[in-house]
């Protein structure tokens, strides 16, 4: 199982509601990733968990709340978010810094 | 990690090999190429990495100059399904956790 799943799909959120991503992944990765990605654009690290403990935060804003509550899962809680916040996120995994697997994408819009 | 430069965009026809270019001037001697792509509004796939000798697998070639300073992602027979945005990132290999930083890429589109 070469996988990693991302739910939902698509995700209209309003800008008072509070929502969550899910990534999922059974590879025994222990490096998991969350990318944004605005369209035209190349995707931005926004953090990396390194063996379940989050060990790379881009400068993201405290809207963005990342959880990894296993080695398989890596969770991103959104609250009070702008509409200048919708966009592709990305979820991704790796075996320590080698090659990394992608999801397909929560494409979010916030309303 | 090393910083990469790659032409935005590029054709090929379809069934010729496209040749994607990747300069790293500044890489360093424990640093990998490694090349990814990404179809319209599909998560990034990875296609192939290396240290210094040439590579190839299923999907693609790369080649490495000697000195390790430039970079080509060869498809040997481009099809349609192949056009996409093609990513040259350089990063040390193994290790703990680090950043996976994407540049601006290269559009290739494969034309009829």
């Amino acid at each position: 199982d070469t996988e990693v799943t991302q739910t939902p799909k698509h995700l209209v959120m309003g800008m008072t509601n509070k929502k969550s991503l899910k990534c999922e992944q059974h590879m025994g990765h222990r490096a998991m990733y969350w990318y944004k990605q605005k369209a035209k654009k190349p995707p931005e690290l926004m953090f990396v968990y390194s063996y379940e403990k989050l060990s790379i935060n881009e400068s993201v804003p405290s809207r963005f709340s990342p959880e990894c509550p296993n080695s398989s899962l890596l969770n991103l809680h959104l609250h009070a978010l702008q509409p200048e916040d919708s966009a592709l996120y990305l979820c991704a995994s790796s075996q320590d810094a080698g090659i990394a697997f992608f999801g397909q994408g929560t494409r979010l819009t916030v309303v | 990690d090393a910083k990469t430069t790659q032409p935005p965009s590029m054709d090929c026809a379809e069934g010729r090999a496209a040749n994607l270019p990747c300069n790293h001037s500044t890489i360093s001697g424990n640093e990998y190429v490694y090349w990814y792509r990404q179809i319209h509004s599909q998560g990034p796939q990875y296609i192939i990495h290396g240290l210094k000798n040439n590579e190839t697998n299923e999907m693609a070639s790369l080649i490495i100059t000697e000195d390790r300073k430039s970079s080509t992602l060869i498809l040997p027979h481009a099809t349609l399904r192949d056009t996409a945005v093609y990513y040259c990132i350089v990063r040390v290999g193994y290790g703990s956790a680090r950043q996976l930083t994407f540049g601006s890429g290269t559009q290739l589109t494969v034309l009829p």
